[in-house]
């Protein structure tokens, strides 16, 4: 079965420094993607990156970048230039079983300071 | 436009009250989706309806009552809740090709207590 394990519970980075937040991943799959998502105090999940097994290059999206290291399987989000607006909880995820289903890791709480 | 909309934003019921959460897309999705999630804790599925039929049900107890009129809404009837059954409700939906690579957008959430 697929699980998503996220090592750091808190992460604590300066403005405008890079932060990168783990992620380790198990599935026997060989089709599978991971996920990234942001979640700030107010509750809406926000759909940040996502990485396909099969994708030659690392996923990139604006200021979020996805170091994906297959054979390690792990799927770290990094974040440049930090800004206090990207204080939140970052969840890694991926489909299930079921397919429909998102597996989440238990989250880290990254906290901006200026 | 990747915008889910959920409504009401808090809701607070009595364990004898009868209430129902909103959620809608216009995406043109065909999967739409509620997940429960407890403070400090990753969302949890509940429930997951494919064009327009259940196909999903995560062993939520009945009192969770989920319907989808057509393909843009989804709501979530709730009765005789129990006071452990606060929590974030968070609605998604996605495209509906169920491939590994489908992103769920997510909306806002309700925030429920239940006293």
């Amino acid at each position: 079965a697929q699980k998503i394990t996220q090592t750091q519970p808190g992460m604590f980075v300066q403005e405008k420094e890079a932060v990168t937040l783990d992620c380790t991943y198990d599935t026997s799959d060989q089709s599978y993607g991971l996920f990234w998502y942001k979640q700030p105090s107010s509750g809406e999940m926000i759909f940040l990156i996502y990485q396909g097994s099969y994708d030659e290059q690392n996923a990139t999206e604006g200021r979020y970048s996805l170091n994906f290291q297959k054979a390690r399987k792990s799927a770290n989000l990094v974040i440049s230039a930090s800004q206090l607006g990207d204080s939140a909880m970052y969840f890694c995820a991926m489909r299930g079983p079921p397919i429909d289903k998102l597996i989440f890791g238990t989250g880290t709480r990254l906290q901006v300071f200026p | 436009d990747t915008e889910v909309t959920q409504t009401p934003k808090h809701l607070v019921m009595g364990m004898t009250n009868k209430k129902s959460l909103k959620c809608e897309q216009h995406m043109g999705h065909r999967a739409m989706y509620w997940y429960k999630q407890k403070a400090k804790k990753p969302p949890e599925l509940m429930f997951v309806y494919s064009y327009e039929k259940l196909s999903i049900n995560e062993s939520v107890p009945s009192r969770f009552s989920p319907e989808c009129p057509n393909s843009s809404l989804l709501n979530l009837h709730l009765h005789a809740l129990q006071p452990e059954d606060s929590a974030l409700y968070l609605c998604a939906s996605s495209p509906g090709t169920s491939g590994a690579s489908e992103t769920q957008y997510f909306g806002p959430g309700t925030r429920l207590l239940v006293l």
